[in-house]
């Protein structure tokens, strides 16, 4: 069974900073896809970044990238020039191809605190 | 369209009463997903639907829980006899077809039981 792991509980960065977040996963797959959610106070999870992992680019979205290392299955979140709004959960999430398509596995979540 | 709803948006019941959430989807999408999520915890998957057809269930989703999705449409989630293990944060999302498409998740239902 696939498995996400995020290390740090917890992330604080100055605002205008950059941070990285961290996640490792397990699985015996070769086709897959890597998701990075956020989920403010108000709870709604909404889509940061996803990456295919048949793709070698690391994937981009305006102030969010991700360092897709697929050989040491290490997916990592930065976030540049962070801002107030950035402060959240974030959530590193897995979905397979394969048999279980509808299963979106989450790791348990890094808090963001961004300080003014 | 307004993204995924959910309703209600909080639900305190007393042990052993039997609850009901309903989802009303993104209408082009086709599939449908059901989630918990606990204090200090991620996510953990449910269910879900592709169109009317209940296509995976985990093993989290013991007898007392069921879900549909009559039509296709909306779903409901109803738990029976409620425990107050139940307590938790009940998300919804929904997709299109593809795994290289996102969920969108509405804003979830909050269960208390007392």
């Amino acid at each position: 069974a696939q498995t996400v792991t995020q290390s740090q509980p917890e992330m604080s960065v100055q605002e205008a900073e950059t941070v990285t977040l961290s996640c490792t996963y397990d699985t015996s797959e070769s086709d897959y896809y890597l998701f990075w959610y956020k989920q403010p106070p108000s709870r709604q999870m909404i889509l940061v970044i996803r990456q295919e992992a048949y793709k070698q680019q690391n994937a981009t979205e305006n102030r969010f990238s991700v360092n897709f290392q697929k050989a040491a299955k290490s997916f990592s979140l930065k976030i540049s020039d962070s801002q107030l709004g950035d402060a959240a959960m974030y959530f590193c999430a897995y979905r397979s191809l394969g048999g279980s398509q509808g299963n979106l596995i989450f790791g348990k979540g890094t808090k963001l605190s961004v300080k003014p | 369209d307004t993204g995924v709803s959910q309703n209600p948006r909080h639900k305190i019941t007393k042990r052993g009463q039997n609850v009901t959430f309903r989802c009303d989807p993104i209408s082009e999408h086709n599939r449908l997903y059901w989630y918990r999520q606990t204090l200090g915890q991620g996510p953990e998957f449910l269910t879900y639907f592709q169109n009317e057809a209940q296509l995976e269930k985990s093993r989290l989703l013991s007898d007392r829980f069921s879900a549909e999705r009559p039509k296709g449409s909306f779903s409901t989630l109803e738990i029976q006899r409620t425990e107050q293990g139940d307590s938790a944060m009940y998300l919804c999302a929904s997709s299109s077809n593809g795994a290289n498409y996102g969920y969108t998740f509405g804003s979830g239902t909050r269960l208390t039981v007392v």
